[in-house]
């Protein structure tokens, strides 16, 4: 079945700093990525959503410059976390759509960052 | 290795009855349960949370449990309505999140 990959599962950062987080499809093309957040006891907030080759769309209240994301292929999208503060600590989850059934999305296992 | 299972895998049922979904988790480190909602070429919804401490959470025609001691979680859906065809995946969270494969549900009119 498709595979979602995040690197890396945890990381831990003085604040300041900015942290790159890894997405791939292992086993599917993925045309779309999506980019989640979830702070602890809340629920799954979508923050953005790319498309390979083009610029992502943010949700309402996301600061395009503060989490970059870039999807430059079709097995590989980034969000890089800049400037890390202590209220940036979440869990960042991406999904990818793609492969034999177009509509779906797959679920990375997320990666928990921690901004000191 | 650690599991979510969701079963079944797809649900298609009249307009108005109740019904279950069921997730089982092979890992005990689980410390809460997510049910979410997935509909087609769009985000996930995120429908109940259940903390490790909590046995059920209610939302509307929705009631989720946790039993950890089984490893199970069931999402009862009342009253079922076509608005509620979807895909219904559940995810526990543990260091990660482990997701279930889903089960995809179709309310007939």
């Amino acid at each position: 079945g498709a595979v979602v990959s995040q690197h890396p599962s945890w990381v831990i950062c003085k604040s300041g700093t900015s942290v790159k987080i890894e997405c791939r499809s292992l086993d599917f093309q993925a045309t779309t990525m999506f980019w989640y957040r979830q702070f602890p006891k809340q629920s799954l907030m979508l923050m953005a959503t790319s498309n390979e080759g083009s610029k992502a769309t943010y949700e309402q209240g996301v600061e395009k410059d503060k989490f970059l994301i870039n999807h430059a292929s079709l097995t590989l999208s980034t969000l890089t976390v800049t400037s890390a503060h202590p209220e940036d600590s979440s869990f960042y989850i991406c999904s990818a759509r793609g492969g034999r059934e177009l509509e779906t999305q797959y679920f990375g296992p997320g990666t928990r960052l921690l901004v000191l | 290795k650690q599991e979510v299972t969701q079963i079944p895998a797809a649900l298609s049922v009249p307009e108005g009855e109740n019904l279950v979904l069921n997730c089982s988790f092979t890992d005990s480190a689980i410390y809460n349960l997510q049910w979410f909602r997935q509909d087609p070429g769009k985000g996930l919804t995120s429908l109940l949370l259940i903390q490790s401490s909590q046995r059920e959470q209610t939302s509307g025609r929705l009631n989720a449990s946790l039993d950890k001691s089984s490893g199970r979680s069931t999402l009862y859906i009342a009253a079922s309505q076509p608005g509620d065809s979807a895909t219904y995946l559940c995810a526990g969270t543990g260091n990660q999140l482990i997701w279930g494969a889903g089960t995809k549900l179709i309310i007939k009119p």
